[in-house]
């Protein structure tokens, strides 16, 4: 049982538009959230998180939004740039410091 | 620092033959330490985590092993590789102040033929 669902493999943005991710999570217990980037042959890296108190974290050309109601987290990149083309993963704890569990990612390409 | 490395970075190995991929990091002494693996097309699957010396947690039955010999080392093993095993490995640590922002290796590479 997938407890992080990410509904969309892949996403296509023009350069400059604004880029939407979303994950979904069932475990009502999960109270902090991360995003990771991936690019080809590399580790993940962390991009941005949240935890339950906030409904909106941001930096720079990033937002994260959660919904803890719909069980919805979002990620917003704008301006989106070609660099920014790579896989995304949202992750799920039920505490800071705890485990985290990994939706399936989208891969989003920026095109120029 | 925290850095991670794995090694080999890509191997091809051939069904039925044993598998080591090792993973070593540095910074802060015990740290929590995982092996994730993304099959093609798929998601990171925790593997194994491990919360010091000798200490193993297997999240998924399969025919893979770790072990962790020394504090800052991380060993994925198995014995007679098969076609699923194919996938991008990677080894992960936890933050040093305690936060499970996860710092990841560059990976291992291993297809399997």
């Amino acid at each position: 049982d997938q407890q992080v669902k990410q509904n969309s493999p892949s996403l296509s943005v023009q350069e400059g538009r604004i880029s939407i991710l979303n994950c979904d999570y069932t475990n009502s217990m999960f109270d902090y959230f991360l995003w990771y980037k991936k690019y080809p042959a590399e580790g993940p890296t962390f991009l941005i998180s949240i935890s339950s108190i906030k409904d909106k974290n941001e930096d720079g050309r990033f937002t994260v939004f959660l919904n803890k109601s719909a069980k919805h987290l979002s990620l917003h990149i704008v301006p989106s740039q070609p660099g920014d083309s790579a896989v995304y993963f949202c992750a799920a704890s039920v505490a800071a410091g705890n485990m985290l569990t990994f939706g399936g990612g989208t891969r989003l390409m920026v095109k120029p | 620092s925290q850095t991670i490395h794995q090694w080999p970075a890509t191997l091809v190995q051939p069904v039925g033959s044993p598998l080591s991929l090792e993973c070593t990091v540095e910074g802060t002494s015990n740290p929590n330490l995982y092996w994730y693996r993304q099959a093609a097309g798929r998601g990171l699957q925790l593997l194994f985590y491990s919360v010091g010396i000798g200490q193993i947690s297997s999240e998924v039955p399969q025919n893979l092993s770790a072990s962790r010999p020394q504090d800052r080392q991380f060993i994925l093993s198995s014995k007679k590789l098969l076609l699923s095993d194919s996938g991008f490995y990677l080894c992960a640590r936890e933050g040093a102040d305690g936060a499970n922002v996860l710092t990841f290796g560059a990976g291992s590479r291993l297809t399997v033929l």
